[in-house]
């Protein structure tokens, strides 16, 4: 079993619609990052959570220690939205960066 | 303008013949690390280093080594490359580990 968990692998959405993307995690974790990665294969930090929710334009990330489990949003989705998104934890214990596999969102407009 | 630089870009090499690929951040970060990303396996951690001159193996360091002898620099070798290297590399750096991290564009290499 991955030590991290996403879902959905691929998300297809109407330009509009409101978007969730699932991380679950089975390890202890100093935090867990949401990264972003366009087409072009460049990658981005959305996020770095160790508690609560944060936002930043159309876009919330939450996360729950207790349950081990993170949430990104999408509010009102559009195309250039469309990317690859990755969940990925620091180790509680070890230095170590580990990654979710992605998930693969296109919107349509 | 804060970046983190990778080069080459690109690379087609052949078994064997040892190459260094470059990555340098203008940050003054503490904090760098290489990643490799393959099809169906994701990002994975090659190596971390948490300043200079210490330095730690990730998840899939065999056939890398990498160096840390100036904050800014964390260049990875591969001494003997094999067709099992061909990926895409990132380098990632930040302020310390469990920070956010800024990421290099990739460098795409094909060992043939």
């Amino acid at each position: 079993k991955n030590e991290v968990e996403q879902s959905p692998q691929n998300l297809t959405a109407q330009e509009g619609e409101f978007i969730t993307i699932n991380c679950s995690y089975s390890v202890g974790i100093s935090a867990l990052h949401w990264l972003q990665q366009h087409p072009g294969g460049g990658i981005v930090s959305l996020f770095m959570l160790s508690s609560g929710k944060k936002k930043h334009g159309r876009l919330i990330a939450t996360i729950n220690i207790q349950e081990k489990h993170s949430s990104l949003h999408i509010t009102a989705s559009h195309p250039r939205d469309s990317a690859v998104y990755i969940c990925a934890v620091d180790m509680e214990y070890g230095n170590k960066l580990v990654f979710g596999a992605g998930t693969i969102l296109r919107v349509k407009s | 303008e804060a970046q983190v630089t990778q080069n080459p870009r690109y690379l087609i090499t052949v078994t064997g013949k040892k190459l260094t690929v470059t990555c340098s951040q203008n940050m003054n970060h503490e904090y760098m690390s290489w990643y490799r990303q393959d099809p169906g396996l994701g990002l994975r951690q090659i190596y971390y280093s948490m300043n200079v001159e210490v330095t730690d193996k990730g998840d899939v360091p065999e056939g890398y080594k990498v160096s840390r002898k100036e904050k800014r620099n964390f260049p990875l070798i591969l001494e003997s490359p094999s067709p099992n290297q061909t990926s895409l590399y990132f380098c990632a750096s930040s302020f310390g580990q469990g920070l956010t991290q800024y990421f290099g564009p990739g460098t795409r290499l094909l060992v043939l």
